[in-house]
This record gives C-alpha cells, sequence and structure tokens, in this order.
C-alpha cells in the first residue's frame, strides 16, 4: 500500500497568513493527489484535484503542486473560513490512502 | 441537486453484521464509480471500497476483506455496504462518496491519464460496535 505523510500535523496561523502543507508519498504517484478540506462534524469537501487543479466553487487562494512524491497545498490569504483539516490523498492504486491530516488552527 | 443521503448506521455488537445504504440523487448513478469511506472517533478518514459502474470490478482495504461487501443497485439509484463480523475497530462514521473522473491526454503518443477524486459526499451515518 502506498502511505502518505502529511506535514505538519498542525499548524497556528492567523488571517491573511500564507499557509504550506506538505504531503509526500511512499512511491511515485505521479499527479493522482487530491486535497480535501474537514471541519468539525461535516463530510470532506474536494478541493483540488490531479495534484493541481482547482474544484470548482473553491476560492482561489487555493492551489496545488508537485508531482511523484512530494506535494503541496497553499493557501495564500488564510480566511476565517479556512480553519479545518486538511487532507491528502492518493488514486494511484487501490487501496486509495489519505494522509494522516493537519489541523489549522486560528493563532 | 446532486446529493447523497447514507442511511443504516447504528449500535451493533461485536461479531455483528450492519448493512449500509446511499442513495444517490442529481445525478446519473450508473455512470460512476462509488467508494466508501469511514472515519473512526477524533481518528483521520480511510478509504473502505469502492465499486466500477456495473458493479464487476470491486476494491477493498485490507482491514475489510472478507468482511465487508460493497454493492449496488443502479435501478434504485442506491450503494451497498454489507457489513459482517463486526469489530470495535470498525466504529466510525461512514461515507458514502461518488469517484469523480477527469480524463487528460497525454501529451505524446495518444495516450489518456484517468484521474480519480471523491467529488461528492454524503453526510455520513454512524456505527458503533459495541458490547
Amino acid at each position: 500500500d502506498i502511505q502518505m505523510t502529511q506535514s505538519p500535523s498542525s499548524l497556528s496561523a492567523s488571517v491573511g497568513d500564507r499557509v504550506t502543507i506538505t504531503c509526500r508519498a511512499s512511491q511515485s504517484i505521479s499527479s493522482y493527489l487530491n486535497w480535501y478540506q474537514q471541519k468539525p462534524g461535516k463530510a470532506p469537501n474536494l478541493l483540488i484535484y490531479a495534484a493541481s487543479s482547482l474544484q470548482s466553487g473553491v476560492p482561489s487562494r487555493f492551489s496545488g503542486s508537485g508531482s511523484g512524491t512530494d506535494f503541496t497545498l497553499t493557501i495564500s490569504s488564510l480566511q476565517p473560513a479556512d480553519f479545518a483539516t486538511y487532507y491528502c490523498q492518493q488514486s494511484y492504486s487501490t487501496p486509495w490512502t489519505f494522509g494522516q491530516g493537519t489541523k489549522v488552527e486560528i493563532k | 441537486e446532486v446529493q447523497l443521503v447514507e442511511s443504516g448506521g447504528g449500535l451493533v455488537q461485536p461479531g455483528g453484521s450492519l448493512r449500509l445504504s446511499c442513495a444517490a440523487s442529481g445525478f446519473t448513478f450508473s455512470s460512476y464509480w462509488m467508494s466508501w469511506v469511514r472515519q473512526a472517533p477524533g481518528k483521520g478518514l480511510e478509504w473502505v471500497a469502492n465499486i466500477k459502474q456495473d458493479g464487476s470490478e470491486k476494491y477493498y482495504v485490507d482491514s475489510v476483506k472478507g468482511r465487508f461487501t460493497i454493492s449496488r443497485d443502479n435501478a434504485k439509484n442506491s450503494l451497498y455496504l454489507q457489513m459482517n463480523s463486526l469489530r470495535a475497530e470498525d466504529t466510525a462514521v461512514y461515507y458514502c462518496a461518488r469517484d469523480g473522473i477527469v480524463v487528460v491526454p497525454a501529451a505524446l503518443g495518444g495516450r489518456y491519464y484517468h484521474y480519480y477524486d471523491m467529488d461528492v459526499w454524503g453526510k455520513g451515518t454512524t456505527v458503533t460496535v459495541s458490547s
């Protein structure tokens, strides 16, 4: 199985900050990498697919980059609605696997 | 409106069985792969299984193989997860999700890349395995 490792596990940031979350795969997964946002008590929401494509309706302050084994989710200017937990997920091969999550908290 | 609604969760004793359902609406259900994803209390997301449009291919995470069965009824726009031999570690919120696909042509050679994601999610149903 492909292991996905996110860093950091949590971070504190202020509104307006630029935030970067990294995700590393245990083997090359090309661009088969998705990012999700989850708020407490809610279902996950797809933000980025195929490593760098913005899902329809997602604000443009979210962006994704990377290929192979190393990927990044960037929030260019953190907004109050962005405080949540973020997960990366590989769809290169089954079983699909998620990173352990990164919780973004208010500083 | 595109929607997925799970049902069938509840409290079950270890070793027991439960059948989850997911009702789809607002899109052509028979055109999509579908997945189940779970989340144990206070933990991260774990993909459980998915199934091809016609039910001919199914994939599972190792921890549920031989105990869980994913199935679908395209005439009823419904996805199911039959869970047998339940264990305490199966306690989780179970989400139904649509497997979205983006097909991208390669720069050379006439190949196509199929990128999958989970683009529509239900609100989830809670399964608690406890005596």
